[in-house]
């Protein structure tokens, strides 16, 4: 199947710091990538939803200053959690969906950062 | 609004017994639904779908659902369960308010599944 990379796949930072996590679709095009948020023990939250090309569409309740998305390429769209403070400590996932599909078997899923801010 | 419950934080089944995940869905209208797993620091894995047609839907690694309209379920099963089947199991439906390619996927909240040798 189609491979997403996610790089890192865990970071420390210290609070007050800024941290960017990358998704790349390395075999597939992505007009749509989503970004999630998986707490211990729980479900994975979408975060917003990353469109090539123009601004992503986030969430109810989710800070858009506060976790920014860029999704530059049709290959890659970065999160980048701003002021990290310890609260933003979770594990964050990435998946991106192949150009031309809208059902769940072409989406596929990076292997997720740990983010822990200290 | 379109949601998926999973009863069961756990499940534990001794290997070569059947096996069954549970999943019931909320949904307006006919579901799309989903099993995902997620092997330990990996991302999910697509097992199978169901939009239309046969109730029992066959996918990966020997998983199959069957869906139930009249009991709104869409129980994971497996006939013979594998020590590697171990991992966190998750339903998921699609939200019909979205659609194409920034067609989203609601999760439910997981199942650990433990296989015992």
């Amino acid at each position: 199947g189609a491979v997403v990379s996610q790089h890192p796949s865990w970071v420390i930072c210290k609070s007050g710091t800024s941290v960017k996590i990358e998704c790349r679709s390395l075999d597939f095009q992505a007009t749509t990538m989503f970004w999630y948020r998986q707490f211990p023990k729980q479900s994975l939250m979408l975060m917003a939803t990353s469109n090539e090309g123009s601004k992503a569409t986030y969430e109810q309740g989710v800070e858009k200053d506060k976790f920014l998305i860029n999704h530059a390429s049709l290959t890659l769209s970065t999160l980048t959690v701003t002021s990290a403070h310890p609260e933003d400590s979770s594990f964050y996932i990435c998946s991106a969906r192949e150009v031309g599909t809208g059902e769940g078997e072409k989406l596929f899923f990076g292997s997720g950062t740990q983010l822990s801010v200290l | 609004a379109q949601s998926v419950a999973q009863p069961e934080d756990q499940v534990n089944v001794a290997e070569g017994n059947p096996l069954t995940v549970k999943c019931t869905y909320s949904v307006s209208g006919n579901p799309y639904l989903f099993w995902y797993v997620q092997y330990p620091n990996r991302g999910l894995q697509f097992l199978l779908k169901y939009i239309t047609g046969d109730n029992l839907v066959k996918g990966s690694y020997g998983f199959e659902a069957e869906f139930n309209k009249s009991q709104t379920s869409f129980h994971l099963k497996k006939p013979s369960a594998l020590v590697s089947d171990s991992a966190l199991y998750f339903c998921a439906v699609r939200d019909m308010s979205s659609w194409g390619s920034a067609s989203k996927i609601i999760f439910g909240s997981g199942t650990r599944l433990s296989i015992r040798p």
